[in-house]
């Protein structure tokens, strides 16, 4: 696509249930990001990814987040038994090369609601 | 800890009139900074960028300003339109590929 693609647009899940959220980056991107938006907020980074392998995950949480991205484009955010605190709206982001020489083009995010 | 924020948490501005949206950052290790713009329901979108070796750098109807001394960033946004009416993050890359955004503004374009 044109885009950052984002699926699911919106996802409500209850407090303890898996959850999937799967980013399809822009074709030819090599870096791609995981980023967490909360209501009034600005994005909080999470992970990123050159490639097949995550660079950086010292944004995770904890360890119920968890990201893959197994053939160097789409991947997918991971949330293990999840919290209310896990409601947010989850950005991802890819790049061509990476923040320090262009810019990152976010998809529309996926908004997870935990009740 | 290092931090990006904003003075302001709105600003209202009439149509036709400039902006001037302003950011504070505190990590002096930052060589590379972003504006962004956020509309409801989407994701940030690249306004303008703008390197540390550097005091100012224009784009069509936006300028923004970098003074490295009292660590501020600043957005001016010509002859403002409704259009612009969105909350807009200063980002700086402080660390390596890892943008820090600020808290965000509002600015809202009364016709």
């Amino acid at each position: 696509g044109a885009g950052v693609s984002q699926t699911p647009s919106n996802k409500v899940t209850e407090k303890g249930k898996y959850v999937e959220l799967r980013c399809d980056p822009i074709s030819g991107h090599t870096a791609l990001y995981w980023y967490r938006q909360s209501l009034g907020q600005g994005p909080e980074f999470l992970i990123y990814f050159q490639g097949t392998g995550a660079a950086d995950d010292s944004g995770l949480p904890n360890d119920r987040f968890f990201a893959v991205r197994p053939e160097g484009s789409v991947s997918t955010l991971k949330i293990q038994r999840t919290e209310r605190g896990d409601s947010a709206v989850y950005l991802c982001a890819s790049s061509l090369w990476g923040t320090s020489t262009g810019e990152l083009f976010f998809g529309e995010g996926s908004r997870l609601t935990v009740l | 800890g290092e931090s990006v924020g904003l003075h302001l948490p709105t600003l209202s501005v009439q149509e036709g009139d400039n902006s001037i949206i302003n950011c504070a950052y505190s990590n002096s290790a930052s060589d590379y900074f972003i504006w962004y713009k956020q509309e409801s329901g989407k994701g940030p979108q690249f306004i303008i960028d703008i390197r540390s070796n550097m005091d100012k750098r224009q784009g069509q109807r936006v300028t923004v300003l970098l003074n490295k001394t009292v660590k501020h960033l600043s957005l001016q946004i010509a002859a403002t339109q409704p259009g612009d009416s969105a909350v807009y993050f200063c980002a700086e890359n402080g660390a390596e590929s890892k943008l820090t955004f600020g808290k965000g503004i509002t600015l809202s374009v009364r016709p």
